[in-house]
């Protein structure tokens, strides 16, 4: 079946750690997103890509990171410099036209301690 | 710029009841996409419905419809005899022409559905 994979679903870290989320898709799609969802709030931009090897800071990009070397994978690291890292992060894909929807993978929930 | 605005942050409603979730967006695109996802508590955002600007029709999908207004700028959502599968947050968003491929999402709404 297409979709979004996400893995793992929960994943817990030490503070000062650096720690790759990893979001793969399999539905031929050119634009790949991230998203922080903090508790009660909506979807705030990480970081998008458009194509291979290119990829656009969001609204909230401080203290992540990203790669696409492969239009199938968008990898997220949240560095230590992150301050809050805490939260739920969701990986999305689409078609590169505008009248396209996003697809979204089911999300990993981070815990820094 | 590009705003969506879902003033509504949490809604109840007993099963079997009808409920409008808001969505009112900005946006000086003249083309642009509007989108409505759901949220259930498993936390994958599953899409609902895609409305060009263009395209003013109201649209009716079993116990749901949608109401755009371009007037208004209002692009709302209605579930008629609500049931507690429906329980989840809503989240309305926004693809201009010209912003690419960036999307806006309002900061959604959560639907509580009474048995």
């Amino acid at each position: 079946d297409g979709g979004i994979t996400q893995s793992p679903k929960y994943l817990f870290r030490k503070e000062g750690q650096n720690v790759t989320l990893s979001c793969e898709q399999n539905l031929n799609h050119d634009a790949m997103y991230w998203y922080r969802q903090d508790p009660g709030q909506g979807l705030r931009l990480i970081y998008y890509s458009q194509i291979v090897n290119d990829f656009q800071k969001g609204d909230i990009a401080e203290g992540y990171s990203v790669s696409r070397e492969k239009k199938e994978s968008f990898p997220l690291t949240v560095t230590s410099a992150q301050k809050n890292p805490t939260a739920f992060y969701l990986c999305a894909s689409s078609v590169g036209q505008p009248d396209n929807e996003q697809y979204f993978g089911p999300g990993t929930r981070l815990t820094v301690t | 710029a590009q705003k969506v605005t879902q003033a509504q942050t949490e809604i109840s409603v007993v099963e079997k009841e009808d409920v409008t979730l808001d969505c009112v967006y900005e946006t000086r695109d003249t083309t642009y996409y509007l989108f409505w996802y759901k949220q259930p508590p498993s936390g994958e955002l599953v899409f609902l419905i895609r409305r060009n600007s263009f395209d003013e029709q109201n649209e009716i999908s079993g116990r749901y419809s949608w109401n755009f207004q371009k007037s208004t700028s209002s692009f709302n959502f209605t579930i008629t005899a609500s049931q507690v599968v429906d329980s989840a947050v809503y989240f309305c968003a926004l693809r201009g022409r010209r912003t690419g491929n960036q999307f806006y999402f309002g900061t959604g709404t959560s639907l509580t559905v009474i048995p």
